[in-house]
């Protein structure tokens, strides 16, 4: 069984930095796909990124309010994947979730970031 | 990028009934959908993958249809537990996209 659980939310001002994890068991992220989704308070689901499996080469990318400020990486000896996060601007205040799995079959609970002066 | 529009935003059932949910996209993805229902406070839960394929433990009241522009989720004999919010999701073209959400309440 896939478990997901996501970790290193809270409150940070406006231009700060964050790094959330996605700590995985039952699969071994090297060879998965994982993503990340938020969701701003009240609002509906948002893309944030993909990393691809080593596999398929590994690739990243990243939705348009997040590229270039976002990072997406994992470190194998932890079976872990990071979003590195910088710039963060008002708007990115939204729980954060890591997903698993080319269409997404399993999500951790979710990781509050709260970007606010 | 790739704009899913859901309809409707919001609809009112009775248990019992069959509700139909619609997405559609700005261009193409074949069958590279997937639909997610949500409940608050919870994480999205994944009920269809390419577009018509039911993932395992999902009940089989649900199925999804439709490749290309237009695809369209039903859910049949709507249970209680069914009452939430329905996401559309592309993985045909990055960015990827998510569609606006269905809510679906008690009448």
């Amino acid at each position: 069984e896939v478990h997901l659980v996501e970790s290193g939310g809270g409150l940070v001002k406006p231009g700060g930095s964050l790094r959330l994890s996605c700590a995985a068991s039952g699969l071994t992220v090297g060879q998965a796909y994982i993503n990340w989704v938020r969701q701003a308070p009240g609002k509906g689901l948002e893309w944030v990124g993909r990393i691809e499996s080593k596999a398929d080469g590994g690739f990243t990318d990243y939705g348009a309010p997040v590229k270039g400020r976002f990072t997406i990486s994992r470190e194998d000896s932890k079976n872990t994947v990071y979003l590195e996060m910088n710039s963060l601007r008002t708007e990115d205040t939204a729980i954060y979730y890591c997903s698993s799995g080319y269409w997404n079959y399993d999500w951790g609970q979710g990781t509050l970031v709260t970007v606010s002066s | 990028d790739i704009q899913l529009t859901q309809s409707p935003s919001f609809l009112s059932a009775s248990v019992g009934d069959t509700v139909t949910i619609t997405c559609r996209a700005s261009q193409g993805i074949r069958n590279y959908l997937v639909w997610f229902q949500q409940k608050p406070g919870k994480a999205p839960k994944l009920l269809i993958y390419s577009a018509s394929t039911l993932q395992s433990g999902v009940p089989s009241r649900f199925s999804g249809s439709g490749s290309g522009t237009e695809f369209t989720l039903a859910i049949s004999s709507l249970q209680p537990e069914d009452f939430a919010t329905y996401y559309c999701h592309q993985l045909n073209t990055y960015p990827f996209t998510f569609g606006g959400g269905t809510t679906v309440e008690i009448k």
